[in-house]
């Protein structure tokens, strides 16, 4: 079954420090890979996302993902955390062949900045 | 922020009353999606439309249905709310393509009572 793994129910990071937030994926073929933040009371907003060529990935507010095709993972980077980046952060993947063009997500990670 | 609208945001409404959810968007996109998301945040494809009078179920079961007369237009109805519909429900939209992002509205709170 295609699906994607957030480990982390939660990220804790001090303003100002570099943030990781991991995904990783198991699906057929090569799929494509997206980032969605999701702030309290609102819809998921696009982040960024891989579809091929450079595995770093740069998308809106500074993030930036890795892909790595051998671990199948594409975690979300940020240099430097803001306390305005604490949101509930969705990794999700598309399969090509699927005629749906369905988005599977993972569980997500909340990301906490503390100040 | 993307023109995907969702009405109404927020909902409360007694058991067995019929609601629907309205989605929105003026972007032209063939594809459209409603996704319930759960207390605890995943997120789980219900419905999807390739375009108008194309409605398919996705992976999780529902008791709601769709439909599609109209390009910008992909409402969910509940013929009779219960309880266990009590979700926050999020419609999408995208062209056709497999390397498209997938536009957002701001989603329902539904609750029943």
């Amino acid at each position: 079954a295609q699906s994607v793994a957030q480990p982390e129910d939660q990220v804790n990071v001090a303003e100002g420090n570099p943030l990781t937030v991991k995904c990783t994926y198991s699906v057929s073929g090569n799929p494509y890979l997206f980032w969605y933040v999701q702030y309290p009371n609102r819809g998921l907003q696009f982040l960024l996302k891989y579809i091929t060529g450079d595995n770093l990935v740069k998308g809106s507010y500074g993030f930036e993902a890795e892909f790595n095709k051998s671990q199948t993972s594409f975690h979300l980077k940020k240099p430097s955390a803001l306390v305005s980046d604490s949101a509930l952060y969705f990794c999700a993947v598309r399969v090509p062949e699927d005629s749906s063009y369905k988005l599977i997500f993972g569980s997500g990670t909340r990301l906490l900045v503390r100040p | 922020e993307a023109d995907i609208y969702q009405t109404p945001r927020y909902l409360v409404i007694g058991t067995g009353k019929k609601i629907t959810l309205e989605c929105s968007q003026t972007m032209g996109h063939d594809k459209m999606y409603w996704y319930q998301q759960d207390p605890g945040m995943e997120l789980h494809l219900i419905h999807y439309s390739y375009g108008v009078n194309s409605t398919e179920k996705g992976d999780l079961s529902s008791e709601s249905t769709v439909s599609r007369i109209r390009t910008e237009h992909f409402p969910l109805t509940l013929e009779s709310a219960r309880p266990s519909h009590t979700s926050q429900y999020l419609c999408a939209s995208s062209w056709t393509g497999t390397t498209t992002e997938a536009f957002f509205g701001q989603g329902t709170r539904l609750t029943v009572v």
